[in-house]
């Protein structure tokens, strides 16, 4: 089905483990983002991508690493996860507007939990 | 730079009427607005560029103040099914090319019967 998915859904983790979330879009959008939903935060931008092998760092990169060696996949890896990692993550996809950010499409989240 | 929010929360009675505002402290490009409801993702609702625009979504319009880098979100006659958090996210007016969607903190609106 047409649309963007993410993957795990929920995890729960240990403080030390690498832990990666995967995100998969089927439109071809040219931007990928990874947001990170926090209480009192709201939406804060951690990576994004303006196409394959183009990445960016965003608000909060510390911690994180991304990849995008194809188009449709935007995996997001904590390489050493903390407790100030647990959070949810949303990734999202839009279509190039001459560099500009258009609507975003949001995958479901995954709720990842730090112990 | 992190757009400002206000109200952080309100609470309406079907059918009466909601302002939400987001300021930048920063010249702008664009405003986007998107609600979130409880444990979904959050749904675009509109952009708006910068040149003073408006723009509607049946009851649910938006204006942008380059001027004063604000825009506002009415919510009119509002529905049960307006309640959510409203965030507005902001690309700044420099770098063009290299622009990255900022949010605000998030305005829940509470809507009851």
């Amino acid at each position: 089905d047409a649309g963007i998915t993410q993957s795990p859904r929920y995890k729960i983790t240990e403080t030390g483990r690498q832990v990666t979330l995967m995100c998969h879009q089927t439109w071809s959008h040219s931007y990928m983002f990874w947001y990170r939903q926090d209480l009192g935060h709201g939406l804060r931008l951690i990576y994004y991508s303006a196409a394959a092998d183009i990445t960016d760092k965003g608000e909060v990169p510390d911690g994180y690493v991304v990849s995008r060696s194809k188009t449709e996949n935007f995996p997001l890896t904590l390489e050493s996860a903390t407790r100030s990692q647990t959070s949810v993550y949303f990734c999202a996809s839009s279509d190039d507007r001459g560099g500009r950010t258009g609507e975003l499409f949001f995958g479901e989240g995954s709720r990842l939990t730090v112990l | 730079q992190q757009p400002v929010q206000s109200p952080q929360a309100v609470i309406l009675r079907e059918g009466e009427d909601a302002v939400i505002n987001c300021s930048s402290s920063k010249a702008l490009y664009s405003v986007h607005w998107y609600r979130q409801k409880h444990g979904e993702a959050p749904v675009f609702l509109m952009i708006l560029l910068k040149g003073g625009e408006q723009k509607g979504h049946e009851k649910i319009s938006a204006s942008f103040n380059e001027k004063k880098q604000q825009s506002s979100l009415y919510l009119t006659a509002s529905q049960l099914s307006y309640s959510g958090t409203y965030f507005c996210g902001t690309e700044m007016g420099s770098n063009f090319g290299n622009e990255k969607l900022t949010f605000g903190t998030g305005t829940r609106l509470t809507i009851i019967p």
